[in-house]
């Protein structure tokens, strides 16, 4: 039972360039979300998904896009990589249903750290 | 969304028992409070969650007054492997997304 894993863990971007980051969770979890984290700020969330062929929209989604593929797996994919995009992205899964049931606790994956130059 | 305020930071000594509050004024009837911790490098990881009075776990324990506007995490007799980031949050019904703020980071000296 892994969790959830993210790959890859590490990523050097130039700007302009494009790439995807693959998360996948192993929990039968309803909920995955994405996150990013900038130096000693909070967690951001960039998107969410409620349920498999569902996504919403978090507090900084632009730049980004996402998919979810199937129940296991929810990807991020930025179409031209930004400095401002650098940071440390986290990928997290729940049992909570779009309609708000089941616990919400999150798990979290061990992240991708980015740098776009 | 109940916003949360904590502190930015604090220090303890090894073996003393910690207490970080959290305020959440405008939490909703149907609200939770839940508290996730962070170290360094690493993804959040869910620590404890009430709805009011005490829950007690093999972490730490969380106390809700009975007007639910504040929560206190204690961690009971620190030591250096608990320095980390502790986030507050407030979990509305639905699905709303977990808010995460900065935290309090809490720094353990020996």
């Amino acid at each position: 039972n892994a969790g959830v894993t993210q790959t890859p863990k590490f990523q050097v971007l130039k700007t302009g360039q494009s790439m995807t980051l693959q998360c996948a969770q192993d929990m039968n979890h309803n909920s995955m979300y994405w996150y990013r984290q900038d130096p000693g700020m909070g967690l951001r969330l960039i998107y969410y998904s409620a349920s498999e062929g569902t996504t919403d929209k978090g507090e900084v989604p632009n730049g980004y896009n996402v998919s979810r593929l199937n129940k296991r797996e929810f990807s991020l994919r930025l179409e031209s990589a930004a400095p401002s995009q650098t940071s440390v992205y986290f990928c997290a899964s729940s049992p909570r249903t779009r309609q708000g049931k089941g616990l919400y606790e999150q798990y979290f994956g061990p992240g991708t750290r980015l740098t776009v130059t | 969304l109940a916003k949360t305020t904590q502190p930015i930071s604090m220090d303890s000594y090894e073996g003393q028992e910690v207490n970080i509050t959290c305020s959440h004024n405008n939490i909703a009837t149907n609200d939770y409070i839940t508290w996730y911790q962070q170290f360094p490098s690493q993804g959040p990881r869910f620590i404890i969650q009430g709805y009011k009075t005490k829950v007690t776990n093999e972490v730490a324990s969380l106390f809700i007054p009975a007007d639910r506007k504040s929560s206190t995490l204690s961690l009971p007799r620190v030591s250096l492997s608990d320095t980390a980031v502790y986030y507050c949050l407030v979990v509305t019904s639905g699905n709303t997304p977990l808010v995460f703020g900065k935290g309090t980071r809490l720094s353990v000296i020996a």
